[in-house]
C-alpha cells in the first residue's frame, strides 16, 4: 500500500529566512511524487513532481524538492520565504499497485505554513 | 478559462437530501478524478473515469455516492439521502492521458464545499 507522512502540522518561519517541509512516503514499487499548495478557498495548486532522474527538482515559485530514496523522503525547500508562500501544503504520491487503480494519488494530511513579515 | 471548475462552489443540505456536485474538466483531458476532503485531512479518492468509462469506484465510501461522465467531459458526483458526515470539499481533477502514465500531472479545481445539516 502506498502512504504518505507530514510530520508537521505546522511550519513558521521569518521572511527571507530557507524554509522546509518534510514529506516521508511508503511504496511498493518506484515513486512519482509530487507537490501541491492550497490557498484558502482554493484547490489545490501543483507545484513540482519527481519521476525520474535528477533527485532535486525544481518548480514553480521558486520552490525544489529534494528526493531521497535511501529516507524515502521528498521535502519541498526555499531557499527564500515570502509572506505570500503562506498556504497549506500537500505531499502526495502515486505508484503501480497490483489490484488497485495506477492513477489515484495519496496525499499527506497537509502542512500548514506560516511566514511571517 | 482553461482550468477545471466545480458548481457549486458551496452547497448547504439538510440531511437526508440529494446533492449534485458538476466537475468540468480541462477540455480534451481524458482522466478524470473525484476526491473528498474532509476537514482537516488530505484529499481521500473516491473515484475514476477514464473518457466515460469508470474504471475505478473502490474510493466511494457507501452506495449512497454515485459518479458518471457520460460523453467522457463533464462529470457528476451525487449523494443520495446526504448525512452529516458527507460534509467535506469535493474536489474534481484531471489529466491529459489515462492512468497508466503516472507522470502526469493532476489538475484540480476550486472544489465544493459540502455542508450537510
Amino acid at each position: 500500500a502506498q502512504s504518505v507522512a507530514q510530520p508537521e502540522d505546522q511550519v513558521n518561519v521569518a521572511e527571507g529566512n530557507p524554509l522546509t517541509v518534510k514529506c516521508t512516503y511508503s511504496v511498493s514499487g518506484n515513486p512519482y511524487l509530487f507537490w501541491y499548495v492550497q490557498y484558502p478557498n482554493r484547490g489545490l495548486q501543483f507545484l513540482l513532481k519527481y519521476i525520474t532522474g535528477d533527485n532535486l527538482v525544481k518548480g514553480s515559485y521558486g520552490f525544489e524538492a529534494e528526493f531521497n530514496k535511501s529516507q524515502t523522503s521528498f521535502h519541498l525547500k526555499k531557499p527564500s520565504a515570502l509572506v505570500s508562500d503562506s498556504a497549506l501544503y500537500f505531499c502526495a504520491v502515486r505508484a503501480p499497485d497490483r489490484g488497485s487503480t495506477l492513477g489515484r494519488l495519496y496525499f499527506g494530511r497537509g502542512t500548514q505554513l506560516t511566514v511571517w513579515p | 478559462g482553461a482550468g477545471v471548475s466545480q458548481s457549486p462552489r458551496y452547497k448547504v443540505a439538510k440531511r437526508g437530501q440529494d446533492v449534485a456536485l458538476r466537475c468540468d474538466p480541462i477540455s480534451g483531458h481524458v482522466s478524470l478524478f473525484w476526491y473528498q476532503q474532509a476537514l482537516g485531512q488530505g484529499p481521500e479518492f473516491l473515484t475514476y473515469f477514464q473518457n466515460e468509462a469508470q474504471l475505478d469506484k473502490s474510493g466511494l465510501p457507501s452506495d449512497r455516492f454515485f459518479a458518471e461522465r457520460p460523453e467522457g467531459s463533464v462529470s457528476t458526483l451525487k449523494i443520495q439521502r446526504t448525512q452529516q458526515e458527507d460534509s467535506a470539499v469535493y474536489l474534481c481533477a484531471s489529466s491529459p492521458r489515462t492512468s497508466g502514465a503516472l507522470q502526469e500531472t493532476q489538475y484540480f479545481g476550486p472544489g465544493t464545499r459540502l455542508l450537510v445539516l
